[in-house]
Order: structure tokens, then sequence, then C-alpha cells
């Protein structure tokens, strides 16, 4: 079955500092890869995502991730943390098209960022 | 375009009660879903629809039902409530065609069950 691992469940830095989340996938395949952030009380906004090509993907809000086959790994970075960046963020995978993937997307368990002044 | 709405925000059941949470979408989406959100798991796929007449379930459909008569609603029905099924709950939609378009969320529903 398929499946997507955040392992850190809470990271906390500093403003200013840099930030990689953590990302593993298990699929038979490789997936289509995205990373959502959600903010308290808010729905889920996409950050980026991954098809295929370029490994490194460029989203929204200073946010890049960056896609190692090798390592089954979709790690989300940003180089300087603002304290609007807190939230939670959500890695999720979905089977290529065709056959009865339909999109249906699957989860890791997500990650809380805390920015400390 | 309003995008995908979510109603009611908030909902507080007892034990054994119904409803239905609403979802509407005016994208013209073929492709709608109910995911369920728990502390530490994530989001979870709970029913699906490709198109109107067309649904299938997911990964934790127990406990809850779903049609889709129009392209622009699909509503989630809990026939009697649990408080296993205390959760926020998210509706999204995207084209269908291409996993590799973009899935649109709705803000959520947050239910408690006593």
């Amino acid at each position: 079955a398929q499946s997507v691992t955040q392992p850190d469940i809470h990271i906390t830095v500093s403003e200013g500092a840099s930030l990689e989340l953590r990302c593993n996938y298990s699929y038979g395949a490789t997936p289509y890869l995205f990373w959502y952030v959600q903010s308290p009380g808010q729905g889920l906004q996409l950050l980026l995502k991954y098809f295929s090509g370029d490994t490194l993907v460029q989203g929204i809000k200073g946010f890049e991730a960056e896609f190692k086959r090798s390592q089954s790994s979709f790690n989300l970075r940003k180089p300087s943390v603002h304290w609007s960046d807190a939230a939670e963020y959500f890695c999720a995978g979905s089977l290529r098209a065709g056959g009865t993937s339909y999109g249906k997307l699957t989860f890791g368990q997500g990650t809380i960022l805390t920015v400390h002044p | 375009n309003a995008g995908v709405t979510q109603t009611p925000k908030f909902q507080v059941l007892k034990t054994g009660q119904s409803m239905t949470l609403q979802c509407a979408q005016d994208m013209n989406h073929e492709y709608m879903s109910w995911y369920r959100q728990d502390p530490g798991m994530g989001l979870r796929l709970i029913h699906y629809s490709v198109g109107a007449g067309i649904t299938d379930q997911g990964e934790v459909p127990n406990g809850y039902n779903v049609s889709r008569s129009t392209t622009e609603d699909f509503p989630l029905r809990l026939l009697s409530a649990a408080p296993s099924q205390t959760s926020v709950y998210f509706c999204a939609s995207r084209r269908q065609g291409a996993s590799t378009d973009t899935q649109y969320f709705g803000p959520g529903t947050r239910l408690t069950v006593l």
C-alpha cells in the first residue's frame, strides 16, 4: 500500500533561520508529490508539486522542495523563515494518471512548525 | 469564483444523531472528495466522486454515506453519529483527467460528537 511519512511531528526554528521539513514516500512507482500548508483554523493551501523533470521544485512563499528518487524523499526547504510561516505542513502523494488512481491523495501525518522571534 | 465552500463551519452532535455536511464548488470540477483530519494522522480519504452519479469508497468510509446528483454538490451524511467521528472534515475538488491538477480544499467543518 502507498504511504507518505513525515518523521518530525513538531519543529521549532528561530525567525530568519533556514528550514527543512522531511517527507518520505513508499509507492510502487514514482508518485506525484505535493506539499500543503495549513494555518490554524484554515483549509489547506498548495505550496508546490512535483510531477516529473527537474528535481528541484519552486513553490509559493519562497519554499522549494527537492525530489530524490534514491532516498524516496521530497523534503521541503526555505532559506529564511518568517514568523508568518508558523503552521502545519503536509506532504502528500498520489498515483500517476491512469487506472483507478483518480488523484486520490495520501497524506503524511503533518509537521507543526513553530517560529520563535 | 467562491471555490470550494463547506457548511456548517462547526457542529456539535449527540451520539446517534444524523446530519449532512454540505460541500459545493463552482469550478465545474468533475472530481470531488471528502477527507477527515485527526491529530497525528494527517488527512484520510473517506469517499470520492469522479462525476455526477458516480461515487466510491476511500480509506475510511465506514459510518459515512455520499451521493452526487449534480456536478456542484457532494454532501457527506452521517446516519448515526459516533464519538469516533469527532474530527475536522475537508472537502476537495479538482478537474478530472489529470492527476497533476491541483486539488482545491474547502475551509473545513469541525464536528464534535458527544
